[in-house]
């Protein structure tokens, strides 16, 4: 079945220490790739997105993304977090060939960041 | 980015009572809205994709009558819930589509009593 999967429900890291988060897919065929956050009680803010071209996307915030193909994944990364990234993450995918309604919503990572 | 807002930010109201969400695109043309629900902790679940100048398309599972969707114009999009109930307590959040992916509204907090 189609999916989007994060993997990890939640979680915590120390302020300065980097971060990963993961996201994986499944569909046939190279979707679009995003990554939003949300911060408590507010609505959702894109980090960054992949279409096509180079693999490592730069994103606001001091954010990258890897996309591997081989992996079927889209991980998150920030070498040196700040306690104000503490938000959900979530990973989205826009089928290839569906229109942009089809977003498909990971179920989200919660970060917590430790002073 | 394209900038969406949503109004009111947060609603309470009474069981029963009718709430009416308003979703605006400020800087740009919409011609497609989404709307979303979301249950705390979490993921967005799309409930219906508004065109404007016509019938919205409800996800499976979601009730058209009682979830009333209005495109009337391109920046504007309004979600009405109807005889709302507790379980209608959510957040809402709408979106615009953009060329190739959506912009997001802050969202409004619906409580019903």
């Amino acid at each position: 079945a189609q999916s989007v999967t994060q993997p990890d429900i939640h979680i915590t890291v120390s302020e300065g220490a980097s971060l990963e988060l993961r996201c994986n897919y499944s569909y046939g065929a190279t979707p679009y790739l995003f990554w939003y956050v949300q911060s408590p009680g507010q609505g959702l803010q894109l980090l960054l997105k992949y279409f096509s071209g180079d693999t490592l996307v730069q994103g606001i915030k001091g954010f990258e993304a890897e996309f591997k193909r081989s992996q079927s994944s889209f991980n998150l990364r920030k070498p040196s977090v700040h306690w104000s990234d503490a938000a959900e993450y979530f990973c989205a995918v826009v089928p290839w060939g569906s229109s942009y309604d089809k977003v498909i919503f990971g179920p989200g990572t919660s970060l917590s960041v430790i002073p | 980015g394209a900038v969406v807002s949503q109004h009111p930010s947060w609603v309470i109201c009474k069981s029963g009572t009718s709430v009416k969400i308003e979703c605006r695109s400020l800087d740009f043309q919409a011609t497609t809205m989404f709307w979303y629900r979301q249950f705390p902790k979490q993921s967005l679940m799309l409930m219906a994709t508004s065109n404007e100048g016509s019938k919205a398309t409800y996800e499976q599972g979601v009730e058209k009558d009682k979830f009333l969707i209005n495109h009337a114009s391109l920046t504007l999009s309004t979600l009405t819930v109807t005889s709302a109930h507790p379980e209608d307590s959510s957040f809402y959040i709408c979106s615009a589509a953009g060329s190739n992916e959506q912009f997001f509204g802050p969202g409004t907090r619906l409580t019903v009593l």
